[in-house]
């Protein structure tokens, strides 16, 4: 057990739909990184907070944005919803800011769009 | 962009043979390179990492080797283990945020009995 955690497990909705995932980071962890996993990409990083504060964004499209909060969850939001948005939705929690830090990832959200 | 790519894509060993994964990186500015397991249902869990000042790691039945003039690092498994089974990726980045970095496609190691 890495100390994060997410929820839901998993979801299924339809396209044009909005969803939001959750993330509590390990405890004492400062940053969150949100990653997407699918078949035909691999992991793709998408956005990194630390403490509360936006730090570098990755191919994360329009249609999804992220915020952390004063109690250093994490929420990712997934809007117009398309097929193929379906994939695996991985945070990660680290200490600090350090490029090198030990990043602990969650279970994952599995994401279906039908 | 780094671009980084992982070979074999699956790979099958007798349990006790060692396994080799080999990646290749492309930007030379990165000097951070990553292993990471993961088990069916689960994230990601780093298992050995090398900074570029290093030319090999060692912790147990895992090694990690770097060449930075060839841009090119290998995970070494030793006396595989069924528990060893698993994807594997590799990653690069410059280490100037743990996110930005790069992951190979995944290696997937069955270690049969």
């Amino acid at each position: 057990d890495s100390g994060v955690t997410q929820t839901p497990k998993h979801l299924i909705t339809a396209t044009g739909q909005r969803v939001t995932l959750r993330c509590s980071p390990r405890s004492g962890d400062l940053s969150v990184y949100w990653y997407q996993q699918s078949l035909d990409q691999g992991l793709q990083f998408l956005i990194h907070y630390y403490n509360g504060e936006e730090r570098a964004k990755g191919n994360i499209l329009e249609r999804f944005s992220a915020q952390q909060f004063p109690d250093l969850h994490s929420e990712l939001n997934l809007s117009s919803l398309e097929l193929g948005d379906s994939a695996l939705y991985f945070c990660a929690s680290s200490s600090g800011l350090a490029g090198t830090d030990t990043q602990y990832f969650g279970p994952g959200t599995r994401l279906t769009v039908l | 962009g780094e671009n980084v790519e992982q070979h074999p894509s699956t790979l099958s060993v007798q349990e006790g043979d060692s396994a080799v994964i080999k990646c290749t990186y492309s930007d030379s500015a990165s000097n951070y390179f990553p292993w990471y397991k993961q088990e069916l249902g689960k994230g990601p869990q780093l298992i050995i990492d090398i900074r570029s000042n290093v030319g090999e790691k060692k912790d147990q039945r895992i090694a990690v080797t770097l060449n930075k003039t060839a841009k090119h690092f290998s995970l070494h498994i030793t006396e595989t283990q069924p528990e060893d089974s698993a994807v594997y990726f590799c990653a690069a980045s410059d280490g100037t945020n743990a996110g930005k970095s790069t992951f190979g496609d995944g290696t997937t190691l069955t270690v049969k009995p």
